[in-house]
């Protein structure tokens, strides 16, 4: 049980463009959702938590505008990079907390965005 | 704030014990996570423990937390190709976060080989 999948699992765009990467918990219902980033050979970075039916709440030093999360239902978020830049290519993991869920965060398997 | 220490590399034999170490500064944190992290891939959930527990032992996994030293181990008995990984130690703060979640502070992970 525990299942978090994203989608796409890598995507190359050009710079300007915008793009959208799904996350989804498969088997249970995920009341709040989290979003990060990753550097090569670095730590995960919290962009931002996300719970169903609200507006996300953003870490300090993440821009809410370029990064548009939605968390419309139990089961989905979905995170928008708006105008993308190459300083925007990373990969981006999201994770996912919920019922009978509450003291794990359970991560799906990431997306890798190229902005060329 | 909040700082989680793990060292980068850590390399053993095939058949051999692996420990990995992490050193944390909050004092509050309530649950302690071990992360896994093969190439390319997203993070999976090895084990955790809760920040009043010494010890939990799950097959070949090891954890071991001393709290007064701030002080986490994870211990991998008969390592095997397989594991060969990147390792993140996680601590769940007990300061409220910007939306009043305790969230999850991540080390630099330690390359196991």
């Amino acid at each position: 049980g525990a299942v978090v999948s994203q989608h796409p699992s890598w995507v190359i765009c050009k710079s300007g463009t915008s793009v959208k990467i799904e996350c989804r918990s498969l088997d249970f219902q995920a009341t709040t959702m989290f979003w990060y980033r990753q550097f090569p050979k670095q730590s995960l970075m919290l962009m931002a938590t996300s719970n169903e039916g609200s507006k996300a709440t953003y870490e300090q030093g993440v821009e809410k505008d370029k990064f548009l999360i939605n968390h419309a239902s139990l089961t989905l978020s979905t995170l928008t990079v708006t105008s993308a830049h190459p300083e925007d290519s990373s990969f981006y993991i999201c994770s996912a907390s919920g019922q009978g869920h509450a003291y794990e965060q359970y991560f799906g398997p990431g997306t890798r965005l190229t902005v060329t | 704030g909040e700082d989680v220490e793990q060292s980068l590399f850590l390399s053993v034999r095939e058949g051999d014990s692996s420990v990995i170490n992490c050193t944390y500064t909050d004092s509050s944190s309530t649950y302690l996570y071990w992360y896994k992290q093969e190439p390319g891939a997203g993070l999976q959930l090895l084990t955790y423990i809760f920040s009043n527990m010494d010890m939990k032992q799950d097959q070949r996994l090891t954890v071991l937390l001393n709290k007064k030293d701030k002080h986490l181990s994870l211990r991998i008995a008969d390592t095997q190709t397989g594991d060969s990984a990147i390792y993140f130690c996680a601590e769940r703060s007990g300061q409220m976060g910007n939306t009043g979640f305790q969230k999850l502070v991540f080390g630099t992970g330690t390359r196991l080989l």
